[in-house]
C-alpha cells in the first residue's frame, strides 16, 4: 500500500533553514507528481509547491516562491522541500501528497501523516 | 489566484442526517475539483476528484456534483466516523488552492 512519511521538522529561528523530506513506498515514485501541502495552527489547508515526475516542471505558492525549493531523487524514492529564509508564518504541520495522476495535475489522492516545522526565535 | 470559499463554516449533526457542504470557486473551473476530509493529527484523505468522481475505497455515502464555479459535497446517513473537517480544492490552475474548510461536529 502507499505509504509516505515526513522527516526533518523541528524549530528552527527566523532566517534559519531546515530541509523536509519524504520517503515514499507502495508505488511507482518515478511515475507520479508530488506535492507538498502545508497546515498553521488554526488554520486551514495551503498548498505549497508541485513537482512533476521527472522534475520538468516545478510550481510554488507565491507565499514560498524564491525561499522553497522543491526536489525528488527517484533513486531514493524520496521527495525534499528546502526551505530557506524561514518566517514565523512558516510555522506548520507539513504533509507530503502524492498526484492522482495521469495528467491533470492536482488530484492528491495520497497523503503523509506530516512533519511540524516550528520558526520562533 | 483563484479563491475558493465554503459554506457553512460549521455546521452541526446527528447520526443518521444528511448533510450538504457549499463550495464556490471565484471563476469558472469546469469539473476541476476535489473534496477530502481531515481529522485531526491524521493525514487528510480524498473523497472526490473531478467535481463527482468517488475515490477507490470511499463510502458511497459521500458523493459530490456542480460545475463552473458552484459545487457541493453531500454526505447521506452520516456515520460516527464523518466527523472531521471537510475542504475543497480546485486543481484548474496553479496555485492549486484550498476552501477555508467546514469542520462538521456532533450536535
Amino acid at each position: 500500500q502507499v505509504q509516505l512519511v515526513e522527516s526533518g521538522g523541528g524549530v528552527v529561528q527566523p532566517g534559519g533553514s531546515l530541509r523536509l523530506s519524504c520517503a515514499a513506498s507502495g508505488f511507482t515514485f518515478s511515475s507520479f507528481g508530488m506535492h507538498w501541502v502545508r497546515q498553521a495552527p488554526g488554520k486551514g489547508l495551503e498548498w505549497v509547491a508541485f513537482i512533476r515526475y521527472d522534475e520538468s516542471f516545478k510550481y510554488y505558492a507565491d507565499s514560498v516562491k524564491g525561499r522553497f525549493t522543491i526536489s525528488r531523487d527517484n533513486s531514493k524514492n524520496t521527495l525534499y522541500l528546502q526551505m530557506n529564509s524561514l518566517r514565523d508564518d512558516d510555522t506548520a504541520v507539513y504533509y507530503c501528497a502524492k498526484d492522482r495522476a495521469p495528467p491533470p495535475i492536482g488530484v492528491l489522492d495520497y497523503w503523509g501523516q506530516g512533519t511540524l516545522v516550528t520558526v520562533s526565535s | 489566484d483563484m479563491q475558493m470559499t465554503q459554506s457553512p463554516s460549521s455546521l452541526s449533526a446527528s447520526v443518521g442526517d444528511t448533510v450538504a457542504i457549499a463550495c464556490r470557486a471565484s471563476q469558472s473551473i469546469s469539473t476541476s475539483l476535489q473534496w477530502y476530509q481531515h481529522k485531526p493529527g491524521k493525514a487528510p484523505k480524498l473523497l472526490i476528484y473531478a467535481a463527482s468522481n468517488l475515490q477507490g475505497g470511499v463510502p458511497s455515502r459521500f458523493s459530490g456534483s456542480g460545475s463552473g464555479t458552484d459545487f457541493t459535497l453531500i454526505i447521506s446517513s452520516l456515520q460516527p466516523d464523518d466527523f472531521a473537517t471537510y475542504y475543497c480544492q480546485q486543481s484548474y490552475s496553479t496555485p492549486f488552492t484550498f476552501g477555508p474548510g467546514t469542520k462538521v461536529d456532533v450536535q
